[in-house]
């Protein structure tokens, strides 16, 4: 079973920049989360779908975070503009369903520096 | 956010057994509690998770205390490969929320 696919693995962008994250699930997961991770912190939820609605943006800095779940599978996270404290890695994961005791599956994550 | 306490850090020797604890106080009665884990430059793991009773797997087992206030990821030998930070977790309303975590060293 192929897990959930990142893309860029790498990213060096200049503060006030745009960047944009990809994500593609685990076929048939229903669910999709997007975290931020800083160096030597546990991940932080941003996002999280159900299908392509949200269910928790609570953690989102809107004002130049978004992220969209096209037709229920792939997903992009994008930051706009960006600013030295976004450095981190963006981790994206799945699971099958929304219910309690699913287990998440994560991808490895894009690592996104900002100069 | 769910809130669990874990030790920051915590060394084992290798073919040890290891305890790592974890409080979650506030756990209410559908949440389940889930273990994972990160090695360096990778996404995280699972590991485990359980409701009300212990739980085996392949690759550790849960400990799950009488009143769910807390519980213990053991794993039976500690590896190399099991050095990595471990995050214990309530899955409260269908998301999952990561604390700080364990370091493990192993120790050769």
């Amino acid at each position: 079973e192929a897990g959930v696919a990142q893309s860029p693995r790498y990213k060096i962008i200049e503060k006030r920049q745009s960047v944009a994250f990809w994500c593609n699930p685990i076929s048939g997961h229903a669910t999709l989360y997007w975290y931020q991770q800083i160096l030597g912190q546990g991940p932080k939820l941003l996002i999280q779908f159900q299908n392509n609605g949200v269910v928790d943006d609570s953690q989102l800095p809107k004002d130049r975070f978004s992220a969209e779940r096209l037709k229920g599978v792939d997903s992009t996270l994008k930051i706009q503009p960006a600013k030295l404290e976004d450095s981190a890695v963006y981790l994206c994961a799945s699971s099958l369903s929304d219910g309690l005791g699913t287990e998440a599956f994560f991808g490895q994550g894009t690592r996104l520096t900002v100069v | 956010d769910a809130k669990t306490t874990q030790p920051n850090s915590m060394e084992s020797n290798e073919e040890e057994p290891v305890h790592l604890p974890c409080n979650h106080s506030t756990i209410s009665g559908t949440d389940y509690i889930h273990w994972y884990r990160q090695l360096p430059s990778q996404g995280p793991e699972y590991v485990i998770h359980g409701l009300t009773s212990n739980v085996n797997n392949r690759m550790a087992s849960l400990a799950i205390a009488e009143d769910r206030k807390s519980s213990t990821l053991i794993l039976h030998r500690a590896t190399l490969r099991d050095a990595a930070v471990y995050y214990c977790m309530m899955n409260t309303g269908n998301q999952f929320y990561f604390g700080t975590g364990t370091s493990l060293t192993v120790i050769p």
